[in-house]
């Protein structure tokens, strides 16, 4: 059972804005930064959103990130079929002194 | 640009040690967390621990009993050992820098638990 709750799946077609919600409490989201990743079948995760709403080099603006009280929320604009992959959020844990993950959203582009 | 490389064995008895090795090119160990995280078949991911530059470490409370972590500066390595394996410790292992997030992450190592 992970500490953040994240949906199994969600879907949209091209061109879409799709949202992911990231629910945890108040010893991680509540009080730490959330950062996002995004993972493609057999690869490594690779970070996607950090500190909450930054955008790595080379992240399109299309992938957006929010945080408010003690959810956080991803969205991805113009959605492309390449976006199709998993998506986990993170944030530090007060109470587990620790990293902590979401189960992941499975997002198919239809 | 930093790589991240991942090695060790792939297969792994119950009850025994499994040992990988990350080595860093491209970049110092200095100034830096680096992580590893590991993904059973199928599953999402779990965060092992970490280990700070200068050797100071933090562990998953979950695993924190079976966890070693250190670090080797003059060889740009960060080591993880896991005692006491399961099948349940079968997964993906992966390393990664971490400053507030895994910034870098290796490829990852498959790693089986079984006799």
């Amino acid at each position: 059972q992970s500490v953040l709750t994240q949906p199994p799946s969600a879907s949209g077609t091209p061109g879409q804005r799709v949202t992911f919600s990231c629910s945890g409490g108040s010893s991680n989201i509540g009080r730490n930064i959330v950062n996002w990743y995004q993972q493609f079948p057999g690869t490594a995760p690779k970070l996607l959103i950090w500190r909450n709403t930054q955008r790595p080099s080379g992240v399109p603006d299309r992938f957006s990130g929010s945080k408010s009280g003690t959810s956080a929320s991803l969205a991805i604009s113009g959605l492309q079929s390449e976006d199709e992959a998993d998506y986990y959020c993170s944030v530090w844990d007060d109470s587990q002194n620790g990293w902590v993950f979401g189960g992941g959203t499975k997002l198919t582009v239809l | 640009q930093v790589q991240l490389q991942e090695s060790g064995p792939g297969l792994v008895k119950p009850a025994e040690t499994l040992s990988l090795t990350c080595t860093v090119s491209g970049g110092s160990l200095n100034s830096y967390y680096w992580s590893w995280i590991r993904q059973p078949p199928g599953k999402g991911l779990e965060w092992i621990g970490y280990i700070y530059y200068s050797g100071n470490t933090d562990f998953n409370p979950s695993l924190k009993s079976r966890v070693t972590i250190s670090v080797d500066t003059s060889k740009n390595q960060v080591s993880m050992s896991l005692s006491s394996v399961t099948a349940a410790d079968t997964a993906i292992y992966y390393c990664a820098r971490d400053l507030d997030g895994m910034d870098v992450w290796g490829q990852g190592t498959k790693v089986t638990v079984s006799s």
